[in-house]
């Protein structure tokens, strides 16, 4: 099964809220990624959050990392309908870690 | 900025074809891959080159081949095209071997077997 899984698999909310996506993952990790891909284009790196890190911030993105939990979350503030997008979580494994593993990807949609 | 090229946005092919998907990467990066994204699925490594005319073995890499013979262009190779090989084929480029780095994405090929 797939190292990276996110949750919820969609999410639809009103452009100016908030919106919440959840990464958890199996093996210990040496750091996390979050993606996005806009649809019908490739994927586009959005943040990198290392394993002994706990917290990171991208202009309205903050992204949270709990090791003990093996999970992660994407917080993205004041949504815009632009933010409509499948958001995908990658994980570096500790061991024989040269491959990145991604979940399937949450779709969000914001209405305008 | 960076650039990871594929050559197709759209392709149609037929049962049996040898199939050739190019990418082209101009950002001098050691390290590129081709994965496949189905629905529900996520993506999934097929082949992945640390150097050229070195290659390796993803998590699915039966019916495919790659090539690597110059530091810029990664080909994926359908040698015999199936119906179940239909999917969205993403190339990437990476900095660093060990992980830690971003993953830069060309734009995707659809391919449809028919």
């Amino acid at each position: 099964s797939q190292q990276g899984e996110e949750d919820p698999q969609a999410l639809s909310i009103q452009e100016g809220e908030n919106a919440t996506m959840n990464c958890s993952y199996k093996t210990s990790i040496n750091n996390l990624q979050w993606y996005r891909q806009n649809s019908g284009r490739g994927l586009v790196h959005l943040i990198l959050i290392r394993s002994n890190e706990r917290e990171k911030h991208s202009g309205r993105l903050r992204v949270t990392l709990d090791t003990s939990k093996k999970s992660s979350s994407l917080l993205i503030t004041a949504s815009r309908a632009a933010d409509t997008a499948s958001y995908f979580c990658a994980t570096d494994a500790r061991t024989g870690g040269f491959k990145t593993i991604f979940g399937a990807g949450t779709r969000l949609f914001v209405k305008a | 900025d960076v650039k990871v090229t594929q050559s197709s946005r759209y392709l149609v092919k037929r049962t049996g074809e040898k199939v050739f998907l190019e990418c082209v990467q101009d950002m001098d990066h050691e390290n590129m891959f081709w994965y496949r994204q189905d629905p529900g699925l996520g993506l999934r490594l097929i082949y992945f080159s640390y150097d050229v005319k070195m290659k390796e073995k993803g998590d699915i890499p039966e019916g495919y081949s790659v090539s690597r013979e110059k530091k810029e262009r990664f080909s994926l190779i359908l040698e015999s095209a199936s119906t179940n090989q239909t999917s969205m084929y993403l190339c990437a480029g990476c900095r660093d071997r060990g992980g830690g780095q971003p993953q830069h994405f060309g734009d995707g090929t659809r391919l449809s077997i028919l």
